[in-house]
This record gives structure tokens, C-alpha cells and sequence, in this order.
């Protein structure tokens, strides 16, 4: 069956420390790939996208992700993390044969100043 | 440049009454979904449409029903409104494959 995981449901860091939030992926065939960020209140905001080609991809804000096929992951990462980076993430999945997007359940961020 | 638009915004809805939360966008995509935010839960899949005039099932359909009016709007309805549906609802679009989702801002529901 497919299915997202993001095995951290809630992490804390100090602004200006670095992140890594984790994302693993069950599809059957080539994914493409996302990750959203909710403001409290808010809709989500695509941060960035992967389809094909260079594994690592950049997106707003200062974020970026690589793909890694072998281990069925996409995690996303920062150098230095802001105070207004507190937010939940999301990372969805596709099926390039389907029209379906699943998402996982989320990582909660804090950041302490 | 309005992109998704969902009304309500909040609704407070008593057992057993209906409702229909309505979706429109702008951006003429032909792929629209309805999705749940729950706690702990992430986003789960409600139903979707992939082209004006069809629809289909997605994680969690039981208790809901859907309407592709046109490719613009795509509406989720509830028949009898039961607490378990104490929700965020967020409809989304996109152009097709391999393109990203756009969300509207929610509707955030609760039954009594």
C-alpha cells in the first residue's frame, strides 16, 4: 500500500541551528515528491518539488531536499533555522501514472530564540 | 489573483444537521480534491475529481458526497453531520500530474 512516514512528530531547535526533518515514501512506481509548510490558522505553502533529475533540489525560504532513492526518503534540510520557521511540515507524495497525492502526518517545529 | 477559495471560513453545526462546504478556483486546473486535517493525522484524502465530471474516492469518504458543478467549483457535502466530522476541511487543486497542489485557506468545522 502506499504510504508517507515522517517519524518525528514534533522537534525543537535553537534559531540559528541547523534541521533536518525526515520523510520516508512507499510507492510503487517513480514518485514525485513535495513538502508543504502550515502556518498556525494557515493553508499550506509548497516549499519545493521533485519530478526527476538532479537529486537535490532547492526551494524557498532556504530550503532544500534530496531525493534518495535507495532509501525510499526525501529529507528536507536547513543550515540555519529562523524564528518564523515554526511551523508544521508536510511531506506528500504522487504517482506520476495517478492523479492522487498522499501526504504524511506532519512534523510540528519549534524554534527556540 | 484569488487561486482556491473556500467558504465558509468556520462553521458550528449540530448532530445530524447537513452542510456543504463549497470550493472554487480560478486558475482553470482540472484536478480538484477535499481533504481532512485532524491532529497527529496529517492531510487525509476525502474524495478528488480529475476532470469535470468525474469523482472519486479517497481515504476517508464514508459520510461525505461530492459535486464537480464545473471544472471551477467542486463541492463536499455532508448528509448527517456526526461529531467524528469535527474538522479542518481544505480543498486543493492542480493542473495535472506531476504539478503541485494549491490549497485553499480551510474551513474549520465543529459539531456539537
Amino acid at each position: 500500500a502506499q504510504s508517507v512516514t515522517q517519524p518525528d512528530i514534533h522537534i525543537t531547535v535553537s534559531e540559528g541551528a541547523s534541521l533536518e526533518l525526515r520523510c520516508n515514501y512507499s510507492y510503487g512506481a517513480t514518485p514525485y515528491l513535495f513538502w508543504y509548510v502550515q502556518s498556525p490558522g494557515q493553508g499550506l505553502q509548497l516549499l519545493l518539488k521533485y519530478f526527476s533529475g538532479d537529486t537535490l533540489v532547492q526551494g524557498i525560504k532556504g530550503f532544500e531536499a534530496e531525493f534518495k532513492r535507495s532509501q525510499s526518503s526525501f529529507n528536507l534540510r536547513k543550515p540555519s533555522v529562523h524564528w518564523s520557521d515554526a511551523a508544521e511540515y508536510f511531506c506528500a507524495v504522487g504517482e506520476t501514472s495517478y492523479d492522487k497525492v498522499i501526504f504524511g502526518p506532519g512534523t510540528s517545529l519549534s524554534v527556540i530564540p | 489573483n484569488a487561486g482556491v477559495t473556500q467558504t465558509p471560513k468556520f462553521q458550528v453545526l449540530k448532530t445530524g444537521q447537513s452542510m456543504t462546504l463549497q470550493c472554487a478556483q480560478d486558475m482553470n486546473h482540472n484536478s480538484m480534491y477535499w481533504y481532512r486535517q485532524d491532529p497527529g493525522m496529517g492531510l487525509r484524502l476525502i474524495y478528488y475529481s480529475a476532470s469535470e465530471g468525474t469523482t472519486d474516492k479517497g481515504e476517508v469518504p464514508n459520510g461525505y458526497n461530492v459535486s464537480r458543478l464545473n471544472k471551477r467549483e467542486f463541492s463536499l457535502r455532508l448528509e448527517s453531520a456526526a461529531p467524528s466530522q469535527t474538522s479542518v476541511y481544505f480543498c486543493a487543486s492542480h493542473a495535472g500530474n506531476n504539478q503541485p497542489q494549491h490549497f485553499g485557506d480551510g474551513t474549520r468545522l465543529s459539531i456539537l
